[in-house]
Parts: C-alpha cells; structure tokens; sequence
C-alpha cells in the first residue's frame, strides 16, 4: 500500500510563531486531506489538496504532487491550534480509500 | 447543521460483552466508514460501505462486523469485546466525487473492564 511520513512528530510553538508540517507519500495520489484532532478527539477537515495551494485564514497548504510532497503552514500560532495534525492520501490507481500519516503533534503554548 | 452524529461519546463495556456503536449522517453522502484509533496513532480503517456494498479491510479481526440499514444510519458490533478493542471510534461519511472529502463524527471512546 502507498506509505504515508508525516514530520515533525512533535513540535512545541511559542505563540505567535509560525510552523511548517510536511506529509511525504510514495505513490500518485487523487485525494489529499490534512485533518486537525483537537483535544477531544473531533478530526476537522483542513484542506482537501491533491495538488495546488490553497488558503484559508491563518492557515495555507501546498501539495507538489510531482514530487510527491505537501506541507502544511500555520501563521501566528495560537493556543487553540494545538492538537495532531494528520495528512491524509488515496493513491491514484484503482479503487482504495485514505491512508493516514503519524501524525504531528503541535502543542502551542503562551 | 448537517453533521455526522456519534453516539454514545463514552461507552463502557464489559470484557467479552457484546456492544454496538452507532452512527447517523444528515449529509445524505453514499460512503460511510468506520476507523479505530488507539492512543497516539493514526485513525485505522476498519470496513466501510460504499451504498449497500460492504468492504471490509484485510486485517479487521471477524469480532467486528457493521450494519447499514439505510442511508443515514451505520452501526458497528463489537461482538466479544477484548482489552484490546479499547480505542476511540470513529464514523465518517463522502460522497465518493471528483472532489471526496471525509467528514467526521466527534467519535466513541470505548473503555472495556
């Protein structure tokens, strides 16, 4: 199956700061997601980016899919951006369904 | 607000104790899936039903099985529920497009005694 690394596994932010995560996938993909997990459990769809950039708020991402890449910015971290960040793929051939990434684990502090 | 509910949040059970978990969508999405997560790993899918066709992942032990009564409705039987079935459930929904993105439930957090 198509493999999925997420890094960093951990990142500890001041707030204010800005991060950037990074979800590498071994094969072509139709179907990228990044997924924040708050605290309580709830996975709150992010962006849906096989390929391109998209922003929205604070938040912007990036996916190469020649290069089999994306990355993930968030700007002026706050408190409430804590939690794991997932990345989230389908490989392009045939039919399958999402394979999740590690996940990195933000904790923002103030 | 169209959602996908989850309930209940908190399920307790015993060792052995059959327990079902359900899920409703007001997405009207053709695609529900269910996904185990244990503590600080990623969400692992379990089956999902894509309409009324059952698809079940290589590796879900038989102890879990899923129902699909109809559109809205997705249930997942535990049915000799071990020490290791203890995770967060989770239920998602698509609608299987160009464009497929997974909505998900808040989850149940199974605990087994």
């Amino acid at each position: 199956g198509i493999q999925v690394e997420q890094s960093p596994p951990d990142l500890i932010l001041q707030e204010g700061a800005n991060s950037t995560l990074r979800c590498n996938f071994s094969d072509s993909v139709n179907n990228l997601q990044w997924f924040h997990q708050n605290p309580w459990g709830q996975l709150i769809n992010l962006f849906y980016i096989p390929s391109g950039t998209k922003q929205n708020g604070r938040l912007s991402a990036t996916t190469v899919a020649t290069e089999r890449y994306s990355l993930l910015y968030i700007s002026s971290s706050q408190t409430t951006d804590s939690g794991v960040y997932f990345c989230a793929v389908e490989r392009r051939s045939g039919y399958s369904t999402l394979t999740f990434g590690k996940g990195t684990m933000l904790l923002v502090s103030p | 607000d169209a959602m996908v509910i989850q309930n209940p949040r908190y399920q307790v059970t015993q060792f052995g104790k059959p327990v079902t978990l359900s899920c409703s969508q007001t997405l009207n999405h053709n695609v529900m899936y269910w996904y185990q997560q244990k503590s600080s790993q990623a969400p692992k899918l379990l089956f999902h039903y894509y309409d009324k066709d059952f698809n079940n992942e290589a590796d879900t032990p038989d102890n879990f099985q899923s129902r699909r009564p109809n559109t809205s409705f997705c249930f997942l039987d535990i049915r000799s529920p071990g020490l290791g079935d203890a995770a967060m459930y989770l239920c998602a929904t698509s609608r299987r497009t160009s464009v497929d993105i997974q909505y998900f439930g808040a989850g149940t957090r199974l605990s087994v005694l």
